[in-house]
């Protein structure tokens, strides 16, 4: 598809368990951000792709969250022993360059809801 | 550290009503600004952005925002909303050079038929 894709769209999990979310980017996009919205809150910063390599990744909240893209295009964010307060929407974004180019936008998917009970 | 405000967390306004939504930005230098919009159930879209010259910046579906440099705001307008206007607005800023952007809290509109 011509947009960003994010899979599942809905995710339950228990709390303790592990969780994978995956984006897939815009063919060509080299840069992959990945955001954290809980409710009522604007898009949170976790980490940022640069091609295959994890530029920064000072969003992450703890060392229970880890995201892997490595051939550079499909991109994976791991929670382990999932908390209820990881409960929100995962968005990914692409851009089609490390400086989001000289559109300066970033194309959003349509985001992971994760609930932990 | 940085931050990004908006003021307006819900606003209700009937069609055809003129709409301004604030957005204040806590950082001195060079920006760049963004409008963002999410319309039920769709994904994050890019409404408008501002780089340089011009600080009145022209969006779709006829919005527009004005940086004013000394307020540290960048906030949007519409003359005359629609019902399809109604979403969740945000505000983002990055600085030129980097790739990390600072999102608002958002602002849920709706409007009424």
């Amino acid at each position: 598809g011509a947009g960003v894709s994010q899979t599942p769209s809905n995710k339950v999990t228990e709390k303790g368990k592990y969780v994978e979310l995956r984006c897939d980017p815009i063919s060509g996009h080299t840069a992959l951000y990945w955001y954290r919205q809980s409710l009522g809150q604007g898009p949170e910063f976790l980490i940022y792709f640069q091609g295959t390599g994890a530029a920064d990744d000072s969003g992450l909240p703890n060392d229970r969250f880890f995201a892997v893209r490595p051939e550079g295009s499909v991109s994976t964010l791991k929670i382990q022993r999932t908390e209820r307060g990881d409960s929100a929407v995962y968005l990914c974004a692409s851009s089609l360059s490390r400086l989001a180019g000289d559109t300066g936008e970033l194309f959003f998917g349509e985001g992971s809801r994760l609930t932990v009970l | 550290a940085q931050s990004v405000s908006q003021h307006n967390h819900h606003v209700i306004l009937s069609e055809a009503a003129s709409l301004e939504l604030g957005c204040n930005y806590s950082y001195g230098g060079t920006v760049n600004l963004f409008w963002y919009v999410q319309y039920p159930g769709q994904h994050l879209q890019l409404l408008l952005k501002y780089f340089s010259g011009d600080p009145l910046v022209k969006g779709i579906k006829g919005f527009e925002a004005e940086f004013i440099k000394s307020k540290f705001s960048f906030n949007l307008r519409k003359p005359s909303v629609q019902w399809s206007d109604t979403a969740e607005y945000f505000c983002a800023v990055k600085h030129p050079g980097t790739y990390k952007y600072i999102f608002g809290t958002g602002t849920r509109l709706k409007v009424l038929a």
